[in-house]
């Protein structure tokens, strides 16, 4: 069993959807991230967080460290949207999910 | 602002040749990382170092070795590569910014190298 599940693997929504994607990881942490990844390219880092919640224009993570889960949120969802977003928890060294495949149809 | 960069972004070399990845942190990053992520495949964490000292080791093979120089940048160096070698590799860097969440790790743009 991987240290850290995401799901759904993939999602395809239409555009102005809210998405919701989910991060339980089974091991301590320091702190969560979140990573935004687009087809051939560099990771950005969206989140770093180690409670509560945090807010970036339509995006919006959670963590909830007693139930070692995280959600991270798109509201309005848009097409440049689509992409691949990692959850990612640091144990000493960033130890990655799987990534979720978010497609956002017009 | 300044990000991490990565030189060179492509590479092509044939098995068994050598390679060297080149990453410059963000100015006052001390923390360097390197991860390999081969396609369709989750980031691997290679190594990491900090103030030059290798701070933390995943799974690195031994042909792969890397340091960090007096002016925090790190080299990736990689040989007698394999075809599996062929992966986008990540460099990123930190920097102590407090105890709550402590750092960030900022990625570069990755190195994709293709062994054939």
């Amino acid at each position: 069993k991987n240290e850290v599940e995401q799901s759904p693997q993939n999602l395809t929504a239409q555009e102005g959807e809210f998405i919701t994607i989910n991060c339980s990881y089974s091991v301590g942490i320091s702190a969560l991230h979140w990573l935004q990844q687009h087809p051939g390219g560099g990771i950005v880092s969206l989140f770093m967080l180690s409670s509560g919640k945090k807010k970036h224009g339509r995006l919006i993570a959670t963590i909830n460290i007693q139930e070692k889960h995280s959600s991270l949120h798109i509201t309005a969802s848009h097409p440049r949207d689509s992409a691949v977003y990692i959850c990612a928890v640091r144990t000493g060294k960033l130890v990655f999910g799987q990534g979720t495949r978010l497609t956002i149809n017009p | 602002a300044a990000g991490v960069i990565q030189s060179p972004r492509h590479l092509i070399k044939e098995k068994r040749e050598t390679a060297t990845l080149k990453c410059y942190p963000i100015p006052r990053h001390d923390t360097v990382y390197w991860y390999q992520q081969g396609p369709g495949q989750d980031p691997q964490f290679l190594i990491s170092f900090y103030e030059k000292m290798q701070s933390d080791k995943g799974s690195i093979p031994d042909r792969f070795s890397a340091q960090q120089f007096s002016d925090y940048h790190s080299e990736l160096n990689m040989s007698s590569l394999e075809l599996g070698d062929s992966a986008l590799y990540f460099c990123a860097s930190s920097y102590w910014t407090g105890p709550d969440p402590g750092y960030e790790q900022y990625f570069g743009p990755g190195t994709r190298l293709t062994v054939t």
